[in-house]
């Protein structure tokens, strides 16, 4: 595709569900982000790939959330045992390289959990 | 870590006027970037300056960055209804992940 694609756009679990939250960026991106953003605030940054390695986790909350990358391409967001704390949108973004370039958003994934 | 702060954190004007927004960030940066973001959507990226850059154009927008007071200012002019959204500075440590503020809401009145 043309832009950065996440997926599901809108997902509603149970507490205490695991849940899976995909993303493919734009082709040739080799570097990815992943961050939150809760209703109205700013974005939490919480994991960057180069490829497919991932340099710094430290980003993420618990070790309730992993990420991995296959491929140089999709990454997916893994968040276990789902609490109503990570209610969020979780925001994707890739660019062509680590610094100097601009990054591409996905609309983002609406994580609702009950 | 370094954050930037945007300032104000909310921002209502009349349409035709103009906006100013500002970011202060707390260490040295490689470059700076602005980001808008309508209602439920992502981010769009707006302009992107660099560390040796103190001032930049592009359509409506202006940035200015002052290093020396770790600062930068978004102006919008000429505003218009369809400017409403909220804005995001960002600012990356040199090889590593980008740092979004907190951001600031305009919105423009018709």
């Amino acid at each position: 595709g043309a832009g950065v694609s996440q997926s599901p756009s809108n997902k509603v679990t149970e507490k205490g569900k695991d849940v899976e939250l995909r993303c493919d960026p734009i082709s040739g991106h080799t570097a990815l982000y992943w961050y939150r953003q809760s209703l109205g605030q700013g974005l939490e940054f919480l994991i960057y790939f180069q490829g497919n390695s991932a340099p710094d986790k430290s980003g993420l909350p618990s070790d309730r959330f992993s990420a991995e990358r296959t491929g140089g391409s999709v990454s997916t967001l893994t968040i276990q045992r789902t609490q109503q704390e990570d209610s969020a949108v979780y925001l994707c973004a890739s660019s062509f390289t680590l610094t100097y370039v601009e990054l591409f958003f996905g609309e983002g994934s609406r994580l609702t959990v009950l | 870590s370094q954050q930037g702060e945007e300032d104000p954190q909310a921002l209502s004007i009349q349409e035709g006027e103009n906006a100013t927004m500002n970011c202060s960030y707390k260490t040295s940066i490689n470059n700076l970037q602005w980001y808008r973001q309508n209602s439920g959507r992502g981010l769009v990226h707006l302009i992107l300056i660099r560390s040796n850059e103190r001032e930049k154009h592009s359509g409506r927008l202006r940035v200015t960055l002052d290093t020396s007071k770790k600062s930068s200012s978004l102006l919008i002019t000429a505003s218009r209804a369809a400017d409403t959204a909220s804005y995001f500075c960002a600012t990356d440590d040199y090889g590593q992940n980008f740092v979004f503020g907190p951001g600031t809401r305009l919105s423009v009145l018709p």
